[in-house]
């Protein structure tokens, strides 16, 4: 099955730092997408990004398909994007609409 | 965005007995819902996925007659946990898309099996 790799594992930030997250994927996608997932364990929808690039707010996210990587920037840091932030990849033809997740970045930010 | 709701967030059962986990898609039709498994500190790990009014299909690994899933109308699905035992305790979470669009995850739910 599609590997999905996501780099750092964990990550510890001053706050109002930048950031950059990785996720390698093995395979042709349909469709990416990068969530955080909250203490309480709920799942934040971030970007819906099968290709190019998407900005919301201090949040932005680029999709190079061809080359099968994604990252995720964080810009100006706060304490509340501490977490778990996972990339989730639908493989090319997998026909069900399966989202298959990455290995996750813990990021820390400390005041 | 959408909601998907998922209750209960938390339950404590009884080795032996059966536990029932709903997923609701509040505003949209859910062509398709999902149920994973969750470590800790660990990745999610696809379960099955559904669609509605057909049958399950399963991850190879994950055993369909103790993980019941139903997907009865394009707003609910539910996970039975059968027999459950002390190794079955996890979070649980769901997710639902309309169509390909983007997916939605429900809040989880946290069994523990005493």
């Amino acid at each position: 099955g599609i590997q999905v790799e996501q780099s750092p594992p964990d990550l510890i930030l001053q706050e109002g730092a930048n950031s950059t997250l990785r996720c390698n994927f093995s395979d042709s996608v349909n469709n990416l997408q990068w969530f955080h997932q909250n203490p309480w364990g709920q799942l934040i929808n971030l970007f819906y990004i099968p290709s190019g690039t998407k900005q919301n707010g201090r949040l932005s996210a680029t999709t190079v398909a061809t080359e099968r990587y994604s990252l995720l920037y964080i810009s100006s840091s706060q304490t509340t994007d501490s977490g778990v932030y996972f990339c989730a990849v639908e493989p090319f033809g997998a026909g069900a609409n399966n989202l298959f997740f990455g290995t996750g970045t813990r990021l820390t930010v400390i005041p | 965005g959408a909601v998907v709701s998922q209750h209960p967030s938390r339950v404590i059962c009884k080795s032996g007995t059966s536990v029932k986990i709903e997923c609701r898609s509040l505003d949209f039709q859910a062509t398709t819902m999902f149920w994973y498994r969750q470590f800790p500190k660990q990745s999610l790990m696809l379960m099955a996925t559904s669609n509605e009014g057909s049958k399950a299909t399963y991850e190879q690994g994950v055993e369909k007659d103790k993980f019941l899933i139903n997907h009865a109308s394009l707003t609910l699905s539910t996970l039975t946990v059968t027999s459950a035992h002390p190794e079955d305790s996890s979070f649980y979470i769901c997710s639902a898309r309309e169509g390909e669009t983007e997916a939605f995850f429900g809040q989880g739910t946290r069994l523990t099996v005493v």
